[in-house]
């Protein structure tokens, strides 16, 4: 089965402008997570969904990271406006059941740096 | 807050040698997971772990999840190059939202020919 899809790979940016990611699950996987992880951390949960709905956000700073699933499928992360503190690389990973006894399969992230 | 401690947070080891990597915590999980993650890569799933005292191998890698679901490790029998790579454990947060991952740092493992 073809994988967790991310794109871009890699995005610079200046600080206060705006930047999108993109993220396509396993078709079928109801669930979706965006993370975050910074270099020499591990990944920080973002948000999740449970199709299109939102199951935990607790984390997502809302005041500038915005993130959408519309039709339960694909999914977009935004930033507006960046800070130099969000460059880390921002991972997306399904998985085909609530629960992690089945594990989560991640995408190859997306690498942002911001100048 | 629940907190996963990994040990240590680099190893460089010459192949053929053993090592194990450790994952603590004070807090219990309903699962854990152990992850490999190479350079510009996501992770990538080696094995979950579900009950106390479980014990699961996966070729040269067992791993163990603590009697009280706290802590795991995970060890390496005869290192090879191709184990290099980033080790990180997961816990699944108990009581919290389902599927909820908190991660360690991970362990930045280097194993030379």
């Amino acid at each position: 089965e073809a994988g967790v899809a991310q794109s871009p790979r890699y995005k610079i940016i200046e600080k206060r402008q705006s930047v999108a990611f993109w993220c396509n699950p396993i078709s079928g996987h109801a669930t979706l997570y965006w993370y975050q992880q910074i270099l020499g951390q591990g990944p920080k949960l973002l948000i999740q969904f449970q199709n299109n709905g939102v199951v935990d956000d607790s984390q997502l700073p809302k005041d500038r990271f915005s993130a959408e699933r519309l039709k339960g499928v694909d999914s977009t992360l935004k930033i507006q406006p960046a800070k130099l503190e969000d460059s880390a690389v921002y991972l997306c990973a399904s998985s085909s059941l609530t629960g992690t006894a089945y594990g989560y399969t991640f995408g190859s992230g997306t690498r942002l740096t911001v100048v | 807050t629940q907190l996963l401690e990994q040990s240590p947070q680099f190893l460089s080891i010459q192949e053929g040698e053993n090592l194990t990597v450790y994952c603590n915590s004070s807090s219990v999980f309903s699962s854990l997971q152990w992850y490999r993650q190479e350079p510009g890569e996501g992770p990538v799933l080696l094995v979950t772990v579900v009950t106390g005292g479980e014990v699961k191998k996966l070729k040269r890698l067992t791993f163990q999840f603590g009697d009280a679901r706290k802590d795991s490790s995970l060890h390496i029998t005869a290192a090879q190059p191709g184990d290099t790579g980033l080790y990180l454990c997961a816990g699944e947060d108990y009581g919290g939202s389902q599927g909820n991952l908190i991660f360690g740092k991970g362990t930045k493992l280097s194993v030379k020919p």
